[in-house]
């Protein structure tokens, strides 16, 4: 069965830095997609960001990118020049051949100004 | 475009009481659509999808039942609330057959259950 973890519950970043949020997932279908989703305090999910196992070129949009390592079965979102905006529970997700979503337990950030 | 009506956006309701919440989705023909339910502060609750009209998956066996009547109608309902079916609940779609693209999220409804 397919698995993500997310082993931040929660994470801070001072205003205009970096921050790295961890994913990590367990499959053995060969063919899937992951994708970040932001759920800001009004509880509307966001996509963010998304990524196909096959493409070995991380993903990026804008600000956001993720480091994806297939053989460790990591996924990261890396958030540059953080804004007050992006302070919001941030969920990972993956789907392989079918049409279920399987999503991590979320990290909480915490933008300080 | 596509989009995806969800309502009410709040609603409080007492134990024992029934329930309906409906999700509409527009620009787009067999969808797959989704239940999930989010308790405060937790992960998110797959409770039931669909891949066509009258087909519905249950997730988690409860109280809880859905119902597709139309391609683009999605309807969660209940006979009895109970105490501990308050939470926010979310409908999505994605396009029928994978969900490769992602989900669309509605905007939520927030049930209190008093």
């Amino acid at each position: 069965a397919q698995t993500v973890t997310q082993s931040q519950p929660e994470m801070s970043v001072q205003e205009a830095e970096t921050v790295t949020l961890s994913c990590t997932y367990d499959t053995s279908e060969s063919d899937y997609y992951l994708f970040w989703y932001k759920q800001p305090p009004s509880r509307q999910m966001i996509l963010v960001i998304r990524q196909e196992a096959y493409k070995q070129q991380n993903a990026t949009e804008n600000r956001f990118s993720v480091n994806f390592q297939k053989a460790a079965k990591s996924f990261s979102l890396k958030i540059s020049d953080s804004q007050l905006g992006d302070a919001a529970m941030y969920f990972c997700a993956y789907t392989g051949t079918g049409n279920q979503f399987y999503f991590g337990t979320g990290t909480s950030l915490t933008v300080i100004p | 475009s596509q989009t995806i009506h969800q309502w009410p956006a709040t609603l409080v309701q007492p134990v024992g009481s029934p329930l309906s919440l409906e999700c509409t989705v527009e620009g787009t023909s067999n969808p797959n659509l989704y239940w999930y339910r989010q308790a405060a502060g937790r992960g998110l609750q797959l409770l039931f999808y669909s891949v066509g009209i009258g087909q519905i998956s249950s997730e988690v066996p409860q109280n809880l039942s859905a119902s597709r009547p139309q391609d683009r109608q999605f309807i969660l309902s209940s006979k009895k609330l109970l105490l501990s079916d308050s939470g926010f609940y979310l409908c999505a779609w994605s396009p029928g057959g994978a969900a490769n693209y992602g989900y669309t999220f509605g905007s939520g409804t927030r049930l209190t259950v008093v």
